[in-house]
């Protein structure tokens, strides 16, 4: 069965450092979006990208974040200087247009 | 603005048939999602409802009226498997905004 997949599992980053984190959508899906989960809270949305375009972002998404679509699988947000409190899960999804399948995460820690 | 409720814990028997309500108030609704999420692990696609009805996937079911601002996620003959955090999630204009989600609890 088709997955999206996510890497790397972990990072550890220092503050002010860039980190860029990879994801690679269900092949044949057109919809794709990141979100993020704080340790206990719960899922928030911070982007949704469509047709090589973003879509959608949230107020969490400022300047510091971007995402790229660079070949025809990997879907990347990238954090240009992380803060402490960018420490969390950051999930990739995939969607067709109705069902929407979550990577299994990155767990970013910023020191 | 947007505003989703769910309970926040619930408790039921294995075998038994448990109810999660949702209700939210946003405009620009597009759609109505329902995630399972064990502790430490990715939500799970379980629904995603855009019409009013009741759409049966199993031993899962979940219900979305739309006038109301009103779903819920029905799990039938419970199993242990099912303790886990239900999470409910209002698709508005391609922004998916989620609720704290529903711990619930399944004992034996």
């Amino acid at each position: 069965e088709p997955e999206v997949t996510q890497t790397p599992s972990h990072q550890v980053t220092q503050m002010g450092q860039e980190v860029i984190l990879r994801c690679v959508p269900i092949s044949n899906h057109l919809y794709f979006y990141w979100y993020r989960q704080i340790l206990g809270q719960k899922v928030e949305f911070l982007v949704s990208f469509y047709n090589n375009e973003i879509s959608e972002k949230s107020e969490i998404f400022d300047d510091q974040f971007s995402v790229e679509r660079p070949d025809g699988s990997n879907f990347t947000l990238k954090i240009r200087s992380t803060k402490l409190e960018d420490s969390a899960m950051y999930f990739c999804a995939s969607s067709d247009g109705n069902e929407q399948f979550f990577g299994p995460g990155t767990r970013l820690t910023v020191l | 603005g947007q505003n989703i409720d769910q309970p926040t814990e619930m408790t039921a028997t294995e075998g038994a048939i448990v109810q999660i309500n949702c209700t939210y108030q946003t405009s620009g609704f597009n759609g109505l999602f329902w995630y399972q999420q064990h502790a430490g692990e990715a939500p799970t696609f379980l629904s995603y409802n855009v019409l009013d009805g009741l759409e049966e996937k199993g031993r899962f079911s979940s219900f979305l009226s739309r006038s109301k601002g009103y779903s819920y996620l029905l799990l039938k003959e419970l199993q242990m498997k099912d303790s886990a955090s239900y999470l409910c999630a209002v698709n508005r204009d391609d922004k998916i905004i989620f609720g704290k989600g529903t711990r619930l609890h399944i004992l034996p």
